[in-house]
């Protein structure tokens, strides 16, 4: 049974990057059939996906936040990585790591982390 | 503002039956399958539904799901106090590759 874990500063300053790093256990991130995923949950609001990584490299973001966004992977640690460039206090949210299963015809996240609350504030 | 479009409450008596609508468009719901998950207070989301209907082992069959064009649908019998909690639907959106969106969600309150 796959387990995820959000780890990283729950404090970060306007302008400057979020960075947050998912380490999976009872599986591995080189896993074909996921797609490392990031979502967001802003405080009394709903899910916003941010993005998602595959094995091969490929990443798909939100539109919305494409030009900030990078996430990667770290096969040697078994983690994957969430990097937000130049936030505001609008990027102030829960942010969740989970597995989003591949090729299916709805979007299937099994397993979610418990999440990790991230504020932005100087 | 959320894509897919989702009542900001339900509200129900225990041992009721309640509906959560999720309506979108042709390029999400229209060409898509539906997802469903539920977040009890204070925990991360639980996958309830995929693929319209289809429920995930441990799931009981109180939850059921359907989807008809635009429109899916969450079904919950037998309310318990257990069942309070947001519930969101999830879709891709077929103008880019692997894009998920979600409804905006829905509290349901057990009365």
């Amino acid at each position: 049974q796959l387990q995820l874990q959000e780890s990283g500063p729950g404090l970060v300053k306007p302008s400057e990057t979020l960075s947050l790093t998912c380490t999976v256990s009872g599986g591995s991130v080189s896993d074909r059939t996921y797609y490392w995923a990031w979502i967001r949950q802003p405080p009394g609001k709903g899910l916003e996906w941010i993005g998602s990584f595959y094995f091969s490299g490929n990443t798909f973001y939100n539109p919305s936040l494409q030009s900030r966004v990078t996430i990667s992977v770290d096969r040697s640690k078994n983690q994957f990585s969430l990097r937000l460039s130049s936030v505001t206090a609008a990027d102030t949210a829960v942010y969740f790591c989970a597995t989003l299963k591949v090729g299916m015809t709805a979007p299937k996240f099994d397993y979610w982390g418990q999440g990790r609350l991230v504020t932005v504030s100087s | 503002q959320s894509v897919l479009t989702q009542p900001p409450s339900v509200s129900a008596a225990p041992g009721q039956r309640v509906t959560i609508s999720c309506s979108g468009s042709n390029s999400n719901i229209g060409s898509n399958y539906v997802s469903w998950y539920r977040q009890l207070p204070g925990t991360a989301p639980t996958l309830l539904i995929y693929d319209n209907n289809k429920r995930p082992s441990g799931i009981p069959d109180r939850f059921s799901g359907s989807k008809s064009g635009t429109s899916a649908t969450l079904g919950i019998t037998g309310l318990q106090t257990g069942d309070e909690a947001d519930y969101y639907c999830g879709t891709w959106d077929s103008r880019l590759s692997a894009y998920v969106i979600f409804g905006g969600g829905t509290k349901l309150t057990v009365l």
